[in-house]
């Protein structure tokens, strides 16, 4: 499963929102679509997995939604310290990720 | 805490090998999928390969295999990757994770290898 991440790069204001979206070639499981963020230096942090669910600490101003081929992760109240790479993932057989989009606050 | 710690990166020559460890603490090592992702420079993520709790299940993705080869001892709460017949764009660094349902919960911060002559 190819998933196919856009926009390539988001620049945003403080205190806006972001949309990010996440399409795969196939169907994938709500269950089974997760996403990341990372920063410069350091390794991945789980955000959102099971499509809508946020990972333990992760604040409410990030939700994901979405279903079948179409997904999307929201970062409402955009701060600085949002600035990152995020990575959508899914597991169909084996597990792929998208290829990332450069969040710039 | 929960952490991972990665270790066993370094520079090696094309056609070389390298086995990558992985501690995990804060946590019931036994009782998760494990996983290898890595990310070659200033490029994305890359599943590589994970492993079923008692290691009876293994998966490997089809760039690394015949060549690699995820193992895990729960007695020493670590996984490997043993890596052979390295390539030049084998390079990256090498995360391990802990799994939950079809996501990756825990990181660690990764070793770096270097495939080059």
């Amino acid at each position: 499963v190819v998933l196919t991440q856009s926009p390539g790069t988001l620049s945003l204001s403080p205190g806006e929102r972001a949309t990010l979206s996440c399409r795969a070639s196939q169907s994938v499981s709500s269950s089974h679509l997760a996403w990341y963020q990372q920063k410069p230096g350091q390794a991945p942090r789980l955000l959102i997995y099971g499509a809508s669910s946020r990972a333990t600490g992760i604040p409410d101003r990030f939700s994901g939604g979405g279903s079948g081929t179409d997904f999307t992760l929201t970062i409402s109240r955009l701060e600085p310290e949002d600035s990152a790479v995020y990575y959508c993932q899914q597991h169909v057989n084996r597990y792929t990720f998208g290829q990332g989009t450069k969040l710039e606050i | 805490e929960v952490q991972l710690v990665e270790s066993g990166g370094g520079l090696v020559q094309p056609g070389g090998s390298l086995r990558l460890s992985c501690t995990a603490s804060g946590f019931t090592f036994s009782t998760y999928w494990m996983t290898w992702v890595r990310q070659a420079p200033g490029k994305g993520l890359e599943w590589v390969a994970n492993i079923k709790q008692d290691g009876s299940d293994k998966y490997h993705v089809d760039s690394v295999k015949g060549r690699f080869t995820i193992s895990r001892d729960n007695a020493r709460n670590s996984l490997y990757l043993q890596m052979n017949s390295l390539r030049v764009e084998d390079t990256a660094v090498y995360y391990c994770a802990k799994e939950g349902f079809y996501y990756m919960d825990v990181w660690g911060k990764g070793t770096t290898v270097t495939v080059s002559s």
